[in-house]
């Protein structure tokens, strides 16, 4: 089974509000992805777990937060909601056994839309 | 500054044509180049890939040719199908755990 799930698939939330994000994967994984993607960009890489290890990316440092409480889950936080954040959130999980294929498997993704 | 560009934005064939997808790119220490395909509704998922010592992979009706002097490969769907109706996304990396995406191809294919 390589499937990795989201929930929810669609979240509404009020500007200010904070807005919570899970991810879980059951491949035993060892890297966890979240990437946000807007119309017409690039999906961006948000930040990413190594085992425990959480590595955010340097533009988006302050404005995200994460956890991984196991290895088969990983969430996605936002303290406090603006309207930029209104995107779908991807997340993906990778295997530290790359073999010939070296794959991020990717969940179907969480639309969010901030008003 | 964008690292990965993708050409065209979107694409329209007839079923049976061939289509041609580009992706040049900037960062020279990129050694490993996915195609992900990502239908409306779910996330990509990884179609073809191809290391940078290759300048060619073929699997199936999908080619990866690679370029690696002028930073440039392109994905080749031969004999496209309606089912191939999707978004394609170049996605190149170099030994770190980073994918570095472009923008995408938006591709029909007509019957």
């Amino acid at each position: 089974d390589t499937t990795v799930k989201q929930n929810p698939r669609y979240k509404l939330a009020r500007v200010g509000k904070p807005v919570n994000l899970i991810c879980s994967q059951t491949m035993n994984h060892d890297t966890m992805y979240w990437y946000q993607k807007k119309p017409n960009q690039a999906p961006k890489l948000l930040l990413f777990y190594y085992d425990k290890i959480l590595n955010r990316e340097a533009d988006t440092f302050e404005k995200f937060q994460s956890s991984r409480p196991n290895n088969s889950f990983c969430s996605l936080y936002i303290g406090s909601a603006g309207l930029e954040y209104s995107a779908m959130y991807l997340c993906a999980s990778r295997s530290r056994d790359w073999g010939d294929q070296d794959t991020q498997y990717f969940g179907p993704g969480t639309r969010l839309l901030v008003l | 500054q964008q690292q990965v560009r993708q050409s065209p934005q979107s694409l329209t064939v007839w079923e049976g044509e061939t289509a041609i997808l580009n992706c040049s790119y900037e960062d020279s220490t990129f050694n490993y180049f996915p195609w992900y395909q990502q239908f409306p509704g779910e996330g990509p998922a990884l179609l073809i890939s191809i290391r940078s010592v290759s300048d060619k992979k073929e699997d199936g009706r999908f080619t990866i040719f690679f370029n690696k002097r002028e930073k440039k490969l392109s994905l080749h769907i031969t004999d496209s199908q309606p089912g191939d109706s999707a978004t394609y996304f170049c996605a190149p990396r170099n030994m770190g755990y980073k994918l570095t995406f472009g923008t995408g191809t938006s591709l029909l294919v007509d019957p």
